[in-house]
């Protein structure tokens, strides 16, 4: 089945600043969203953007399907962007949702 | 707020015991997905319904089974409960194959 692979795992910021999460799959896809986990287990989707590229705020996140690899932008970061960041796509061809195993972010005031 | 509800939000049951977990999808959503997170095997596809019937199966055991209501609503039954079974189990719904709403999940204790 088709393999996720999100980069870095962990990640530690000052507040306010850049950081550039990655997430690479092993086959094509009709389907890619990034979710964002809070602390207190919420999931909360952010976009759904299984090709181009999407702005919202200081998120932004771009899907280049053909090298088969997302990446999101956190911009001027702050600390309620601390959480687990989560890529998760479906397979052409197929239903399954697939998740990465996420990026644990920490943003420090 | 999602508009994804799940009930209970916190169950504890000892081994062997059977459970039944409910998810109300948002209005007009057809499909409805379930989810189990645990600390070592992350975030696992069980299992996806659209308008009543089975369209993708993941890694769900044969303990468990689930459903979608005509009214849309879904329950997942977790049977011969183990402590492994201990988990988030999440239910998302969405109106195609795109944006996925997440419930807020319940969190499933076997003692």
């Amino acid at each position: 089945g088709i393999q996720v692979e999100q980069s870095p795992p962990d990640l530690i910021l000052q507040e306010g600043a850049n950081s550039t999460l990655r997430c690479n799959f092993s086959d094509s896809v009709n389907n890619l969203q990034w979710f964002h986990q809070n602390p207190w287990g919420q999931l909360i989707n952010l976009f759904y953007i299984p090709s181009g590229t999407k702005q919202n705020g200081r998120l932004s996140a771009t899907t280049v399907a053909t090298e088969r690899y997302s990446l999101l932008y956190i911009s001027s970061s702050q600390t309620t962007d601390s959480g687990v960041y989560f890529c998760a796509v479906v397979g052409t061809g197929g239903f399954k949702t697939i998740f990465g195993a996420g990026t644990r972010l920490f943003v420090k005031a | 707020d999602s508009g994804v509800t799940q009930t209970p939000k916190h169950l504890i049951t000892a081994t062997g015991q059977r459970v039944t977990l409910r998810c109300s999808p948002r209005s007009g959503d057809l499909s409805v997905y379930w989810y189990q997170q645990s600390l070592d095997q992350g975030l696992q596809f069980l299992i996806q319904y659209y308008n009543g019937e089975e369209r993708a199966k993941g890694n769900i055991l044969e303990r468990f089974s689930a459903q979608q209501f005509p009214d849309l609503h879904s329950e997942l039954n977790l049977s011969s409960l183990e402590l492994g079974d201990s988990a988030l189990y999440f239910c998302a719904s969405s109106i195609g194959p795109d944006t996925q709403y997440f419930g807020p999940g319940t969190r499933l204790t076997v003692l």
